[in-house]
């Protein structure tokens, strides 16, 4: 199976600064990979696919890079709404098992 | 639009077993694979399996040892996840997804409250 490390677990941050969240994955994915956030108490949102394609009617605040073995989720200008958990997927693979999570606080 | 409406809560005790399902509309259903994915509290993300509605084929998570089977009704453009032998460790929020293999999970149930107890 794929492992998918993410990183860092928790993130500190303020109203309109830019994070970056990083996801390793434990063999090459191309550029297969996908970001969602979770609110609290809601269901996952799909964020980025491909690695870099941002899902219809996501702001432009989110963008993701990378491949194979190294991806990267950036926020810039964070909003209040964006304080949730961020996970990534492998996801052309037998078995898409999720990172551990990201929880971003304020 | 498209949308997956899931069944409601279930409280059961342990040994037992649990059918979650996972209504759908607002596209081809024969089209795209339903994954389940659950979340214990506090936890992350579990992928559990997935479902191709035309073939039926299953492909599961093999964390759950042969206790997960899925069906999808063509008929009624639902899908079927039962989990049984049920342990306090499946305790935890369960949603269905359209998405599986070289698909992203684009659209999300609303989840299922199970609880083992």
């Amino acid at each position: 199976d794929i492992r998918m490390t993410q990183s860092p677990s928790t993130l500190s941050a303020f109203v309109g600064d830019r994070v970056t969240i990083s996801c390793r994955a434990s063999q090459r994915l191309g550029t297969w990979l996908a970001w969602y956030q979770q609110r609290p108490g809601k269901a996952p949102k799909l964020l980025i696919y491909k690695a870099s394609t941002l899902q219809s009617g996501v702001p432009s605040r989110f963008s993701g890079s990378g491949s194979e073995k190294e991806f990267t989720l950036t926020i810039d200008g964070l909003q209040p709404d964006d304080f949730a958990t961020y996970y990534c997927q492998p996801y052309n693979t037998l078995f898409p098992t999720f990172g551990q999570g990201t929880k971003l606080e304020i | 639009q498209v949308q997956l409406v899931q069944s409601g809560a279930e409280v059961k005790i342990p040994g037992a077993s649990v059918k979650v399902s996972c209504k759908t509309s607002g596209y081809t259903f024969t089209m795209y694979s339903i994954s389940w994915v659950r979340q214990a509290p506090g936890q992350g993300l579990e992928w559990m399996g997935r479902i191709s509605p035309d073939t039926g084929q299953i492909i599961p998570a093999q964390s759950l040892h042969g206790r997960v089977s899925m069906t999808a009704d063509t008929s009624t453009t639902t899908v079927f996840l039962e989990l049984r032998s049920l342990t306090s460790g499946d305790t935890g929020v369960y949603y269905c997804a359209r998405g599986g293999y070289a698909d992203p999970f684009d659209v999300w149930g609303q989840g299922t409250l199970v609880t083992v107890s």
